[in-house]
């Protein structure tokens, strides 16, 4: 598996906009780019996840590095709700198992 | 509609008995994983099952814990002569097996502590 490097904690204001980095220099050409996030006592919940090319759902938007080695989560207007651990995962697609690391704590406030 | 569900919620044991944790995935998902996440840690892959087998068992710790699913319903993890290292929330997840990607989908967990 891809190792990883994510900050351990990032602070934010609400409404602005969050930029999430995320290290993974030894992902192999095939894997996804996955993010996932954990919001306090819940389990994790799917955000977004790329390949190559920039993505955007209705959550986030992933920005991807043109060498993949690297890549950030943003968030556009950051909320009270989106207080929670950010995970960044290479891997394959889905239907295989996902190897989490420490993840980001992001803290949002007003 | 509804999502992925983990019974008990919080299970409190003492070292040496054995615990069920059950898992009720989402309907139609052939997939099915369990995680556990020890305190202020990410997850950590225990089993994955496609269907009813199970052909990624690699994150098992020990021959304490086994986990069995019936059909492409139910899954049952059990952990035999617990131990105070066993404490941690059991995550399971679920995901769809067709396509080009399938997000997983993630219980609320069940809390075990081990006296």
């Amino acid at each position: 598996d891809a190792k990883t490097t994510q900050p351990n904690s990032m602070e934010s204001n609400e409404e602005e906009p969050v930029h999430l980095p995320c290290n993974h220099s030894t992902i192999s050409g095939t894997d996804y780019i996955h993010w996932y996030r954990q919001l306090p006592s819940q389990g994790p919940e799917y955000v977004i996840h790329g390949l190559t090319s920039n993505v955007n759902n209705r959550m986030a938007s992933l920005a991807i590095a043109e060498d993949r080695k690297s890549s950030t989560l943003i968030l556009h207007r950051a909320t009270l709700r989106d207080a929670a651990v950010y995970y960044c995962i290479p891997g394959r697609g889905g239907g295989n198992k996902l190897t989490f690391g420490t993840g980001t704590q992001l803290k949002v406030e007003l | 509609g509804a999502g992925v569900s983990q019974s008990p919620s919080n299970k409190v044991t003492e070292k040496g008995k054995d615990v069920e944790l059950r898992c009720d995935p989402i309907s139609g998902h052939t997939a099915l994983y369990w995680y556990r996440q020890r305190l202020g840690q990410g997850l950590e892959f225990l089993i994955y099952f496609q269907g009813n087998s199970a052909p990624d068992k690699s994150g098992l710790p020990s021959d304490r814990f086994s986990a069995e699913r019936t059909g492409e319903s139910v899954s049952t993890l059990t952990i035999q002569r617990t131990q105070q290292e066993d404490s941690a929330v059991y995550l399971c997840a679920s995901s769809r097996r067709s396509g080009s990607y399938n997000e997983q989908f993630f219980g609320p967990g069940t809390r075990l502590t081990v006296l």
